[in-house]
């Protein structure tokens, strides 16, 4: 079955640090892949996404690649604010399998970004 | 504009008894979805919506959980002979026909099984 891997945090860095998330996967079609965001109070939001091999998402200074030869899509950013502080979720949607509308999460990665 | 809504927001209720979870998605959205979402994890798929028919409950963990969509709208999740391991933040996304991949969630409600 799909399956989403991703670094357990919490991952703790200071202002306008180097932020990645590592993300892994395992799907049995060709599927599209996410990074969710769940700030504090608030529901989870879409933050980027990719549709096929080599694509990079992006959005708000976040990148993510899909990479198929080492099926990831890690999360990053060059300088991280203190608002960056969240819950981040890898996700994927198997565009092949009997439930084509099934989007699968990974367990989420808390982020804490310190003045 | 409003976005997905969920009603309520808390529920605690015991052991045993039915409960009934609402949730209003965005206006025209024709796909609806519930998760659950256990604490420490991340949201697991209970079953999908087309309009008004259940396009996939393989999420379902069993006949106690079941959902409704009968204008395919407003959605309901209801709940029966409630169980601890219930106790979870339930999640509703809706997303647009042409855009099914773009899922918008819902605050979530969270359910305590005493």
């Amino acid at each position: 079955g799909n399956s989403v891997t991703q670094m357990e945090g919490p991952v703790t860095l200071s202002e306008e640090a180097f932020l990645t998330i590592n993300c892994t996967y395992t799907a049995t079609g060709y599927p599209s892949l996410f990074w969710y965001v769940q700030y504090p109070g608030e529901g989870l939001q879409l933050l980027l996404k990719a549709t096929k091999a080599d694509d990079k998402g992006s959005n708000k200074g976040f990148e993510a690649t899909y990479r198929k030869e080492t099926t990831s899509f890690h999360l990053e950013k060059g300088s991280v604010q203190v608002s960056d502080s969240a819950v981040y979720f890898c996700a994927l949607r198997d565009m092949n399998s009997g439930g084509y509308q099934k989007v699968t999460f990974g367990i989420g990665t808390k982020l804490q970004v310190i003045p | 504009g409003a976005g997905v809504s969920q009603t309520p927001s808390n529920k605690v209720t015991e052991k045993g008894k039915y409960v009934e979870l609402r949730c209003d998605p965005i206006s025209g959205h024709t796909a609806l979805y519930w998760y659950r979402q256990s604490l420490g994890q991340g949201p697991e798929f209970l079953i999908y919506f087309q309009g008004t028919g259940a396009a996939d409950d393989s999420g379902l963990p069993n006949d106690r959980f079941f959902a409704v969509r009968p204008e395919g709208s407003v959605s309901t999740l209801k709940i029966q002979r409630t169980e601890r391991g219930d106790s979870a933040v339930y999640l509703c996304a809706s997303a647009p026909i042409d855009r099914p991949e773009t899922q918008y969630f819902g605050p979530g409600t969270r359910l305590l099984v005493l």
